[in-house]
């Protein structure tokens, strides 16, 4: 059974840093590309990073570009997201999701990110 | 890159059918048939309804459908059923270096 669990999550004050990650089971970790997905409070979904099965391309939304940083242990079935300067606009359930056919095939349960003073 | 265009909500009865629709750029929806459809119930994770436009996963009944025409793709649920009460969002590959691209959503109610 294919399982992501995300785990980090919790309240950081602005300017502050948290990662984020996901472990993967039920299925090969390395034949995959993954992605971070996030939804704040209400509101839609909204992709925000993606790498390549082998950690060696990675992409990012320009809300995010510079401050967060995808990474991936194979070894580990784990995908990570260091997240930097966090702002309160990043507040957000934060979702892994695996990659097939041009979609998101399965999802893990999310992990809530409150940037907050 | 500007969030896919979808109606905030839709409702039908019991048994009927319902639309939503899709609304992207040649950028995205327009120039690949790689759109994707998600249900979310309130405080669960999206699940994967359609990939590639018109395909079901396992598992998913055949009362969902999706199609495209031009920049705009559809869902369609025929025979609704209480169960299918969840926002919907659909998914889009994209040109622009952001590679996905979701919709703003759609709430469905089942009257």
């Amino acid at each position: 059974e294919v399982q992501l669990v995300e785990s980090g999550g919790g309240l950081v004050q602005p300017g502050g840093s948290l990662r984020l990650s996901c472990a993967a089971s039920g299925f090969t970790f390395s034949s995959y590309w993954m992605h971070w997905v996030r939804q704040a409070p209400g509101k839609g979904l909204v992709w925000v990073s993606r790498i390549n099965s082998d950690g060696s391309s990675t992409s990012y939304a320009d809300s995010v570009k510079g401050r967060f940083t995808i990474s991936r242990d194979n070894a580990k079935n784990t995908l990570y997201l260091q997240m930097n300067s966090l702002r309160a606009e990043d507040t957000a359930v934060y979702y892994c999701a695996r990659n097939t056919r041009h979609s998101f095939d399965y999802w893990g349960q999310g992990t809530l990110v409150t940037v907050s003073s | 890159q500007s969030a896919l265009t979808q109606p905030p909500s839709v409702s039908g009865s019991p048994g009927q059918s319902v639309t939503i629709s899709c609304t992207g750029t040649s950028s995205d929806v327009g120039s690949y048939n790689r759109v994707s459809w998600y249900q979310q119930p309130p405080g669960t994770a999206p699940k994967l309804m359609i990939y590639e436009v018109s395909n079901r996963p396992s598992g998913v009944p055949d009362r969902f459908s999706g199609s495209k025409s031009g920049n705009t793709a559809s869902l369609t649920i025929s025979g609704l059923q209480a169960e299918d009460e969840a926002d919907y969002y659909c998914s889009s590959y994209t040109s622009s270096s952001t590679f996905y691209v979701f919709g703003t959503g759609t709430k469905v109610t089942v009257l």
